[in-house]
């Protein structure tokens, strides 16, 4: 069945920028039927919505961080990013990739904490 | 943005206990509806989709309902693995918006 990993940098500086990767198996992005998705969930809270990509590398984003998120897709290696710049303490997160419109499967999530 | 509340944020109860857990939209979201189980450290797992589709693999005791406005998370008979975060998740319009999540404790 088709799995996600997150990957990349556990420790991001305060003004500097966050970038992560979704790595994807058992299935292909540029199938073209799903949705791509990054999800982040604070220390103790909730969940927020980041955005999506799709297999041609079509985007949205939550109009709340849409001025410092770039999403970019590699259908060569099945993979899709995330870049989120500036962060302040207030980015620190687990971070998942999820498939989808509604979210299935996710990844496993990555702590990054934004700390100097 | 569509708001979507929970309630209650906490709920105590036993094994063999009925549960029920309510989301309400702040505007129509059709049917278009998710609900996720999350345990400590670990990430979301999808639950219903479509308000009412129990997603594959998942056990008949979860059951949802709802339409518009209004939906449901019923457990019909709570077991010890069923201790856990729940959120609920509209697909209907962007940005997507979860719950603030109902924690499932023990009595």
């Amino acid at each position: 069945q088709v799995q996600l990993q997150e990957s990349g940098p556990g420790l991001a500086k305060p003004s500097e920028t966050l970038s992560l990767t979704c790595t994807v198996s058992g299935g292909f992005i540029r199938s073209g039927d799903y949705y791509w998705n990054w999800i982040r969930q604070p220390p103790g809270k909730g969940l927020e919505w980041i955005g999506y990509i799709d297999h041609i590398g079509a985007t949205r984003y939550n109009p709340s961080l849409k001025s410092r998120v770039l999403m970019s897709v590699d259908t060569s290696k099945n993979q899709f990013s995330l870049n989120l710049t500036s962060v302040t303490a207030a980015d620190t997160a687990v971070y998942y990739c999820a498939r989808g419109d509604w979210f299935d499967p996710w990844g496993q999530g990555t702590l990054v904490t934004v700390s100097s | 943005d569509i708001q979507m509340t929970q309630s209650p944020s906490t709920l105590s109860a036993s094994v063999g206990d009925r549960v029920t857990i309510s989301c309400r939209a702040s505007a129509h979201i059709h049917n278009w509806l998710a609900w996720y189980q999350q345990k400590p450290g670990k990430a979301p797992e999808l639950l219903i989709r479509k308000a009412s589709t129990l997603q594959s693999g998942v056990s008949s005791r979860f059951s949802g309902s709802g339409y518009g406005t209004e939906f449901t998370l019923t457990i019909s008979s709570l077991q010890s693995d069923d201790f856990a975060t729940y959120y609920c998740h509209q697909y209907e319009a962007y940005p997507r918006t979860f719950g603030q999540g109902t924690k499932v404790e023990f009595k």
